[in-house]
């Protein structure tokens, strides 16, 4: 039982590449997260999945894409990416009955 | 829009002393939850509080919930370098399971 996983836990990128960010989780959970760290904001929600096939804007939407590949998988997608994206992305997942979310291991993003 | 706010933001504390750590949010809400993060680390999840009065503790910590005042507390009994860490409060609106987080309190427990 790994969680959450994401990939990569590392990207360095240039201005105007493109690049997705894998999460998985094996926890049967409906729905899925995607959040950005930023030093002294906490945790902002990007997308979340609140089940298979939905998905919704969270806080801070702009210069990004998901996809519910299917119960398991939620990826994140920076069409053309800018140094404003540099960031720690969090991937989460949680089923209705627990409360609790549980957060992958991070992908560290660098935008040059 | 729900705005959730903790204070302090960075705590110094010895080892051995007591301290509390405060989450103020801004609308209704009956589910808040402690989070804590070491550097370069993702999130563990520490408490889950479901209703109002609702009190856990898990050893040196313990959380207690007012949904009336709109307001959570972390305290810390007789602190020790390893609760050094980053904790988040974090607040489900009324709709759906969306979280939003406090800005996080970086706690240091110095010998």
């Amino acid at each position: 039982n790994a969680g959450v996983t994401q990939t990569p836990k590392f990207q360095v990128l240039k201005t105007g590449q493109s690049m997705t960010l894998q999460c998985a989780q094996d926890m049967n959970h409906n729905s899925m997260y995607w959040y950005r760290q930023d030093p002294g904001m906490g945790l902002r929600l990007i997308y979340y999945s609140a089940s298979e096939g939905t998905t919704d804007k969270g806080e801070v939407p702009n210069g990004y894409n998901v996809s519910r590949l299917n119960k398991r998988e939620f990826s994140l997608r920076l069409e053309s990416a800018a140094p404003s994206q540099t960031s720690v992305y969090f991937c989460a997942s949680n089923s209705v009955s627990q409360e609790t979310q549980y957060f992958g291991p991070g992908t560290r993003l660098l935008v040059l | 829009e729900l705005k959730v706010e903790q204070n302090p933001l960075f705590l110094s504390m010895q080892e051995g002393k007591n301290y509390t750590i405060y989450c103020n949010y801004s609308t209704t809400s009956d589910r808040l939850y402690w989070y804590r993060q070491d550097p370069g680390k993702s999130l563990e999840s520490l408490f889950v509080l479901l209703s109002n009065g609702a009190v856990k503790q898990e050893g040196r910590l313990m959380a207690s919930l007012d949904t009336k005042a709109r307001l959570s507390t972390l305290h810390i009994t007789a602190a020790v370098h390893d609760l050094s860490a980053t904790y988040f409060c974090a607040v489900r609106g009324t709709s759906g399971s969306r979280l939003t987080f406090g800005e996080g309190t970086q706690l240091t427990v110095n010998p």
